[in-house]
């Protein structure tokens, strides 16, 4: 049973750009929900996703946006990318409100 | 908004000898998670304390829960180097769908 993946791994952006990060949810889970996790912080919460709707969204700008796929997989999209959103990115999935599962991340830098 | 605070956010064990990292929140939860995270890495799970008075252990670690003190305490008993790591706390508040992060606790186990 193949639990939380996340692609790619690793990413390198410049300024300005935009990217998409990708979340496949652990078999049976229906909710994805995305962190962002600065260097030597701990994870913010950035959006929830449920029935492939924006179910809660954390204090983000709408730079960052994303999509529920009807597999349940997800996506995470940041436009216009700062030095700012340079972090680790973690995907996590439970079934509704139950315990969240957490991939591997991925980890983003803007030059 | 729920507020969680660990303590200390940085701390050197010696090895052989006993530690607490310190949780606290601000309001009432539904859950609380302890996690692990080696540097580069994701999220490890280590305990789920779903109610007051819960006690988990696992190896030298233990975790407990006191939902009227809005406290849990994680353990750590005769500390050995594998420990080092950045421990987190995690709050699940009833009013929303998030997780709610304490700042880590950055782990170093010296000889």
């Amino acid at each position: 049973d193949a639990g939380v993946t996340q692609s790619p791994t690793h990413l390198i952006k410049t300024r300005g750009q935009q990217v998409t990060l990708r979340c496949s949810p652990k078999s049976g889970h229906d909710t994805v929900s995305w962190y962002q996790q600065a260097l030597g912080q701990g994870p913010q919460f950035i959006f929830q996703y449920y029935e492939e709707e924006e179910r809660q969204r954390g204090n983000f700008p709408d730079r960052f946006s994303g999509h529920q796929f009807p597999n349940y997989s997800s996506e995470l999209n940041v436009n216009a990318l700062l030095l700012g959103d340079s972090a680790l990115y973690l995907c996590a999935s439970s079934l509704g409100d139950a315990r969240p599962f957490f991939g591997p991340g991925t980890r983003l830098t803007v030059l | 908004e729920l507020k969680v605070e660990q303590n200390p956010l940085f701390l050197s064990m010696q090895e052989g000898k006993n530690y607490t990292i310190y949780c606290n929140y601000s309001t009432t939860s539904d859950r609380l998670y302890w996690y692990r995270q080696d540097p580069g890495k994701s999220l490890e799970s280590l305990f789920v304390l779903l109610s007051n008075g819960a006690v988990k252990q696992e190896g030298r670690l233990m975790a407990s829960l006191d939902t009227k003190a809005r406290l849990s305490t994680l353990h750590i008993t005769a500390a050995v180097h594998d420990l080092s790591a950045t421990y987190f706390c995690a709050v699940d508040s009833p009013d929303d769908y998030k997780l709610s992060f304490g700042a880590g606790t950055t782990v170093t186990v010296r000889a």
